[in-house]
């Protein structure tokens, strides 16, 4: 089945950029998307990318997408400790059924 | 909006008993999915429901039984509970043919 695989932790500081990356298996992916969850709250939807689509930015969210090495990032600008959270891959294959990755844990040190 | 809320918040559970998790989905949303979250892990499909339908399933044993109701909330059923049911059960509802799917906060489910 189709497969997500991300690393598990990433530290940086404050002002800093993030980068989280993933791969999957699944080249019949139409949508590929990053979720959010903090302790305490659901997961959040943070962004979305179209398998057509190589780069998408949305304020501080730079995703990108390499569909030839099935490749996909997250680069979080200017890093704030508010981002701290779980970050999660996610495709959705040809049967359309979501398959998230384990998540990375971002920490942010002041 | 309340947005999607789950009941109950934690429940413990002998081995081999029945457990019913409920949700209720956001206003206007009419498309529920639920998603087993073992520890340490991403949350795994277990399956989604459509007008009262299950349109869409994950590879979960015929022990995970689910049910939506006209007002579009629903139920998720396990039976014969074992050990490593024990995770968080999170349901995620979203409107038909939209990408934004809005989770709740989850059941966390032991299992003794």
């Amino acid at each position: 089945g189709e497969d997500v695989e991300q690393s598990l932790f990433l530290s940086v500081r404050e002002g800093d950029s993030s980068v989280i990356n993933c791969t999957y298996t699944d080249s019949s992916s139409t949508y590929l998307y990053w979720y959010k969850q903090e302790p305490g709250a659901g997961l959040q939807l943070l962004t979305y990318i179209f398998s057509n689509m190589d780069m998408k930015q949305d304020q501080r969210l730079t995703v990108l997408l390499n569909k030839k090495d099935k490749h996909l990032s997250l680069r979080i600008a200017d890093t704030q400790t508010g981002d701290s959270a779980i970050y999660f891959c996610v495709t959705s294959g040809g049967s359309y059924i979501p398959t998230f990755g384990r998540g990375t844990s971002l920490i942010v040190h002041p | 909006d309340a947005g999607v809320t789950q009941s109950p918040t934690h429940l413990i559970k002998t081995r081999g008993q029945q457990v019913t998790l409920r949700c209720s989905p956001k206003s206007g949303h009419d498309t529920v999915s639920w998603y087993q979250q073992a520890l340490g892990q991403g949350p795994q499909f277990i399956f989604q429901y459509y007008e009262e339908e299950e349109r869409q399933r994950g590879n979960f044993p015929d022990r995970f039984s689910g049910h939506q109701f006209p007002n579009y909330s629903s139920e998720l059923n396990v039976n014969a509970l074992l050990l490593g049911d024990s995770a968080l059960y999170l349901c995620a509802s979203s409107l038909r043919g939209q990408l934004e799917a809005f989770f709740g906060q989850g059941t966390r489910l032991t299992v003794v």
